[in-house]
């Protein structure tokens, strides 16, 4: 069973970028069968996607976020990453990382709240 | 792209069934989607894979109480029995051409 772990600053100032790692242990990020992902959860708000990657480097971005977004994988540390510029309040979130079963979430991280505060 | 549409609210007693809707917008109705549950405090967990035959596959662990229909548009889940822990928000998913969107979630308050 896959297990995921985000981890990352919990608090980052406004206009820097916020950074998170997804560790996948349980299985192999190369695997061909799944994507690897990112949600987020305003506090008191539903999910939205940010975007996901492929073991081979292929990515797609939520069209809202596309210009703040980098998703990266590191296939030799079976983890990958989110990278959101220029946040503002608007980006504090509870950030889950995810894996995602040919097209549909299948196991969830526990998730990491990022406060955006100077 | 598809968007999917849930009521905010639903309740139901303790013991008794509930039926969830998630509704693909016009253009969309044939879409698989998938079920999420999420307890107060807790990350999300996946709960099935729903097809619009009505054919579902369930996530690891996921009690017998929880299935799937469809008709249409219309997808949804059904508990049964209902307890305690099943208070929680629910949320579909979709995807289109690797973009995905989730619904805005039903909270489920089991009375």
């Amino acid at each position: 069973q896959l297990q995921l772990q985000e981890s990352g600053p919990g608090l980052v100032k406004p206009s820097e970028t916020l950074s998170l790692t997804c560790t996948v242990s349980g299985g192999s990020i190369s695997s061909s069968s799944y994507y690897w992902g990112w949600i987020r959860q305003p506090p008191g708000k539903g999910l939205e996607w940010i975007g996901s990657i492929y073991y081979s480097g292929s990515t797609y971005y939520n069209p809202s976020l596309k210009s703040r977004v980098t998703i990266s994988v590191d296939t030799s540390k079976n983890q990958f990453s989110l990278k959101l510029s220029s946040v503002t309040a608007a980006d504090t979130a509870v950030y889950y990382c995810a894996s995602l079963l040919y097209n549909w979430v299948d196991y969830w991280g526990q998730g990491t709240l990022v406060t955006v505060s100077s | 792209q598809p968007v999917l549409t849930q009521s905010s609210s639903a309740s139901a007693s303790l013991g008794s069934s509930v039926k969830l809707t998630c509704t693909l917008s016009s253009g969309h109705s044939s879409y698989i989607i998938a079920w999420h549950q999420q307890q107060p405090g807790k990350a999300p967990r996946y709960l099935m894979k729903l097809e619009g035959s009505g054919s579902y596959n369930k996530g690891s662990g996921v009690p017998d109480r929880f299935s799937g229909s469809s008709s249409g548009a219309d997808r949804y889940l059904t508990i049964s029995n209902l307890q305690s822990e099943d208070e929680a928000d629910y949320y579909c998913e979709t995807w289109d051409s690797n973009i995905r969107v989730f619904g805005g979630g039903t909270k489920l308050t089991v009375l």
